[in-house]
């Protein structure tokens, strides 16, 4: 079973932060926090990893609670192209990925 | 850089017949991994190689599935005598085995439709 738990669905208004929660709290001490995103029937795509701290790329930022049980990915400007099944993964170095449901996030215009 | 190539995109074959699946990873990366959706479902993992080594085949649904690696290179995953139920999109991803990162690049899938 997957380690995250995440809201299955969110709407976000094209041009404004999306932020897609997801809660971890049995995550163990060497277990990164992974964000994975597959649009419409595509592979999933890699966006963003983190272990404590928080992080930030060209794609999006994550946001990782002090005590690492929770995380937040945050699409700065969303835009239609976002539109995608967002997942919340936590595994260690070259683990498989155990996928969830994952959030699925509409971008309006 | 190329990504992860999968072949074909697409295959319709007959309930008994045998279908073999390639995934070639990003050049240098030791890790490939199998992961399938069938209909409905969530994203499942079949097996990891790393390099030739078969590091964890647990997801593997039963022996009618062979995955190879030859060389450590490409893939083949092989189904013999496909079934109604092995339809599905199946997915390759391949990673690095050094440093801090470990993310997983993902092929744009094989369409897998047993008639």
């Amino acid at each position: 079973d997957a380690k995250t738990t995440q809201p299955p669905s969110m709407d976000c208004a094209e041009g404004r932060a999306a932020n897609l929660p997801c809660n971890h709290s049995t995550i163990s001490g060497n277990e990164y926090v992974y964000w994975y995103r597959q649009i419409h029937s595509q592979g999933p795509q890699y966006i963003i990893h983190g272990l404590k701290n928080n992080e930030t790329n060209e794609m999006a930022s994550l946001i990782i609670t002090e005590d690492r049980k929770s995380s937040t990915l945050i699409l700065p400007h969303a835009t239609l192209r976002d539109t995608a099944v967002y997942y919340c993964i936590v595994y260690y170095r070259d683990d498989k990925i155990i996928f969830g449901k994952g959030t699925r996030l509409h971008i309006l215009p | 850089e190329a990504g992860v190539t999968q072949f074909p995109s697409h295959s319709v074959i007959e309930k008994g017949q045998t279908v073999t699946l390639r995934c070639d990873p990003i050049s240098g990366h030791d890790n490939l991994y199998w992961y399938r959706r069938v209909m409905g479902k969530e994203i499942k993992f079949l097996l990891h190689f790393v390099k030739e080594s078969k590091q964890d085949e647990s997801g593997m649904p039963n022996n009618r599935f062979l995955a190879e690696r030859t060389g450590g290179t490409y893939s083949t995953l092989k189904v013999q005598p496909a079934e109604l139920e092995d339809s599905g999109v199946y997915f390759c991803a391949s990673s690095l085995t050094s440093g801090s990162r470990y993310e997983q690049y993902f092929g744009p899938g094989t369409r897998l439709t047993v008639t």
